[in-house]
Order: structure tokens, then sequence, then C-alpha cells
């Protein structure tokens, strides 16, 4: 199995432009989370998705940002404008409810930086 | 609610010397947990996890963790420590209930092996 895939690896843009992160899950998986890691705060989930529907959103930041997951196979972060504070590393990750319970696999993270 | 507090952000040890990376956790229900590995540039790697069962678990890499309730913690351990363990480390909690939550995630701990 290929393992999760993020892209970009590595994402810089300006200050009120629009990001857009994508992630493809491990096949078959059906559960698909977005995390965000930076030094100040740490690893934070963002939102998680059950067979494609957003289950909980609490942790979104702000109405600036965005999730969605139109397939089995696809699912995108949108950042609406984007702020330098957005700066981090976005981690996407899936799991398999038939698999080991809580464990989560990891793709390899989307550096942004907003100048 | 859950938190994961990693009582040292920086440990550095000498090569072939034992290592304990400290864990604790706080939750009001019965969870799993996790301790990740980050390599610089990459993204999160499972090294072992507590469900249920012997409190006593065994991960890759020669890592063992121990759960202790009563202590609330969950720590992890080698005792021999290889230039090739310097990363990361991750301890990570998850409800145990009949979803699948997302995990919280402590300030992690950056090991530092000396040759």
């Amino acid at each position: 199995d290929a393992g999760v895939i993020q892209s970009p690896r590595h994402e810089v843009t300006e200050m009120g432009q629009e990001v857009t992160l994508r992630c493809k899950p491990i096949s078959g998986h059906d559960y698909l989370f977005w995390y965000r890691q930076t030094m100040m705060r740490g690893l934070e989930l963002l939102i998680y998705f059950n067979n494609n529907v957003p289950i909980d959103d609490s942790g979104m930041p702000e109405d600036r940002f965005s999730a969605k997951m139109p397939n089995a196979s696809f699912s995108t972060l949108k950042i609406q404008p984007s702020e330098p504070r957005d700066s981090a590393v976005y981690f996407c990750a899936s799991r398999n409810r038939r698999g080991a319970r809580g464990e989560q696999f990891f793709g390899p993270g989307t550096r942004l930086t907003v100048l | 609610a859950q938190s994961v507090t990693q009582l040292d952000s920086q440990v550095p040890v000498f090569e072939e010397a034992p290592v304990e990376l400290r864990c604790n956790y706080s939750s009001s229900v019965s969870v799993y947990l996790f301790w990740y590995v980050q390599y610089p540039n990459q993204g999160l790697q499972l090294l072992l996890k507590y469900l249920s069962g012997s409190t006593l678990v065994k991960g890759i890499n020669g890592f063992e963790a121990e759960f202790n309730k009563s202590q609330t913690s969950f720590h992890l351990r080698k005792p021999s420590v290889h230039i090739s363990d310097t990363a990361e480390y991750f301890c990570a909690v998850s409800g145990s209930g009949g979803g699948a939550d997302g995990l919280t995630f402590g300030k992690g701990t950056h090991l530092i092996i000396q040759p």
C-alpha cells in the first residue's frame, strides 16, 4: 500500500491568498483526520470524517478554514484567506474501523508558509 | 475531554544508555494510549499502543511502555539507545468508546542521542 498521500509537500504563499491542501487516504480506510502542527500549540486535531461525512469540526480555528471529502479517496483542506499565523505543518491521517482500534496512519505532511 | 502531558521537552542521552520518556494523561473515560515517533521532515509513525490487557506493551525498534492506571501514566522506555533513535516522540490518547475519536497529543519530547 502506498500509505497516506499528501500534496503539495511544501507550499509558500502570500497573505490573503487561497491555499488548498490535498490528501488521499489509504484505500479501504473509512476515517480521515486533519491535524495541524506548530511549535506553540503542538499537534492539534482540526476535523475528522467518517465515510466522507464530517463528524467533528470543533478544532477548525476559524471560518477561513474549510474541509471537504467528496469521495472515499480524496479530501481537501482549504484556507481562504490565508494569514501568516496559519504557517504550520498540516498532517492528514486515516484509519479503518476494522483495523487496530484507534491506530491512525499519517501522511508526510504539508509544510505551509504564509508570508 | 482528554489531555496529555509530556514532562520533558528535551532529553539528551548517551548512545547505548537507557532512556525513559515520561507521559501522563487525564481523561474522564477509558482510553487507548499511543506513542508515535517523528523523524525530521517526516510524518508520524506508530511505535506502540495500549488498548487493553497486559500493561507492558512492546513496540518497534526495541521500545516498550507500561500503562499505569493509578498514576495515569504511560512512560516509554528503551534499554539501550542508538544514534538513529534521535527524533521527536509524541504520546497520544483517544477515547475507547464506540466512535473513532481523534487523537489528543502531548507537546512532544525531543530525544537527543549523544555519541
